[in-house]
């Protein structure tokens, strides 16, 4: 049971270079989540999904695009990335009020 | 919007030593979860405890406990007999009821040292 992985662990781009994070849960879980985290900050939120389909902004949504076409998986775009994009990014799934399940992370550089 | 306020960047405690980490909240809603989550240097974001807001009762998980107190809103995890291995940072992290709003939204979290 490989739970929330995300691909890739590591990743530099340049300014202006676009990439696409993948998420993919296995535990048949409604609620899929993608959060930055940076330091001094905590999790914030960048979108979410309620449902196969659906989408909804979070806290922190803007250079951030994202698809929920399958249900195990959810995809976050970064259309022409920037230096403030660099962070560490999560995603997260839960089933109903469950606590939710982390993946290991993606590091992410913008040079 | 639900806020939560972690006061506290670090912490320090002696091995053995009991440590209590802060987290207040602020919401509206009358019913809801609170979380407090560990991450430690591998990145993993690890589930510590949970407590549902109707229940009174402090929730405990072996040399975790929490002091929920919600009329004050503040939900305080106390760690006993503290080991190398708890050193990390925690996050305290509020969730909605309602399944539409149901995400999960972090402090800033605190770094706690382990002294040998």
């Amino acid at each position: 049971n490989a739970g929330v992985t995300q691909t890739p662990k590591f990743r530099v781009l340049k300014t202006g270079q676009s990439m696409t994070l993948l998420c993919a849960q296995d535990m048949n879980h409604e609620y899929m989540y993608w959060y930055r985290q940076d330091p001094g900050m905590g999790l914030r939120l960048i979108h979410y999904s309620v449902g196969e389909g659906t989408t909804a902004k979070g806290e922190v949504p803007d250079g951030y695009n994202v698809s929920r076409l399958k249900k195990q998986n959810f995809l976050l775009g970064l259309e022409s990335a920037a230096p403030s994009q660099t962070s560490v990014y999560f995603c997260a799934s839960s089933y109903g009020y469950s606590p939710l399940h982390f993946g290991n992370g993606t590091r992410l550089t913008v040079t | 919007a639900q806020t939560v306020t972690q006061s506290q960047p670090e912490m320090s405690v002696q091995e053995a030593e009991t440590v209590t980490l802060s987290c207040t909240y602020d919401t509206s809603e009358s019913d809801y979860y609170l979380f407090w989550y560990k991450q430690p240097p591998s990145r993993q974001m690890i589930l510590v405890i949970r407590q549902e807001a109707y229940k009174q009762q402090n929730a405990t998980e072996n040399r975790f406990s929490v002091n929920f107190q919600k009329a004050a809103k503040s939900f305080s995890l106390k760690i006993s007999d503290s080991q190398l291995g708890d050193a990390a940072m925690y996050f305290c992290a509020y969730r909605s009821y309602t399944g539409a709003n149901s995400k999960l939204t972090f402090g800033k979290g605190i770094t706690l040292s382990v002294r040998p």
